[in-house]
């Protein structure tokens, strides 16, 4: 069975800095896909960046990026030039490839910004 | 304008009784999920449903029902054979094709607690 692991239960930075969520996964599939998902305090979910695990190159959402570390398991949310409308929990998911649209979630990490 | 919605945005349940959860959406996605999300954890699939008149178990489906005889909308069940059903419920919807473009877009929510 697949599973997600977000190390950091709570993390903080400046407006205007950069920060780095972090997301550790274990499959034994080669094509999956990979999500951050956002959810500010109106519990909202909205997805923020999506990576195919076929693509070698890191998916970019203005602000937002990813490092996709295939050989490590690794899928980091990079968020660049912090708003105070960034403070959220966000969430890291996995979704097999193919046979289904289970995602399989992480337990999340709080995000606060500092003005 | 196209989206989903979930209904009531609170809901209270006595002991013994069954409640139902209303999701519905407009943007013409053939597969619906159920999540439900607890204090610290992350999200969990209860059901889900790829087609009309089909449905999947998820992970922590005992004590839940559901049914999906319409296109836009998969109502949830919570029995009373579910023990502990204080928790914030989340409906999602994602288009069955074309490949790789299943992302799951999410309601807003209800929070059910027991009283």
């Amino acid at each position: 069975a697949q599973t997600v692991t977000q190390s950091q239960p709570e993390m903080s930075v400046q407006e205007a800095e950069t920060v780095t969520l972090s997301c550790t996964y274990d499959t034994s599939e080669s094509d999956y896909y990979l999500f951050w998902y956002k959810q500010p305090p109106s519990r909202q979910m909205i997805l923020v960046i999506r990576q195919e695990a076929y693509k070698q190159q890191n998916a970019t959402e203005n602000r937002f990026s990813v490092n996709f570390q295939k050989a490590a398991k690794s899928f980091s949310l990079k968020i660049s030039d912090s708003q105070l409308g960034d403070a959220a929990m966000y969430f890291c998911a996995y979704r097999r490839y193919t046979g289904g649209n289970k995602l399989v979630f992480g337990a999340g990490t709080i995000l606060r910004v500092k003005s | 304008d196209g989206g989903i919605t979930q209904s009531p945005k609170y809901l209270f349940r006595k002991e013994g009784q069954n409640v139902t959860l209303s999701c519905e959406q407009n943007l013409n996605h053939d597969a619906m999920y159920w999540y439900r999300q607890d204090p610290g954890q992350g999200l969990r699939l209860i059901y889900y449903s790829q087609i009309v008149n089909d449905f999947q178990k998820g992970d922590i489906a005992e004590g839940y029902s559901v049914s999906r005889e319409k296109k836009e909308s998969f109502p949830l069940t919570v029995t009373s054979a579910q023990k502990n059903p204080t928790a914030f419920y989340l409906c999602a919807s994602s288009p069955r094709r074309p490949a790789g473009q299943e992302t799951q877009y999410f309601g807003p929510g209800t929070r059910l607690l027991v009283l």
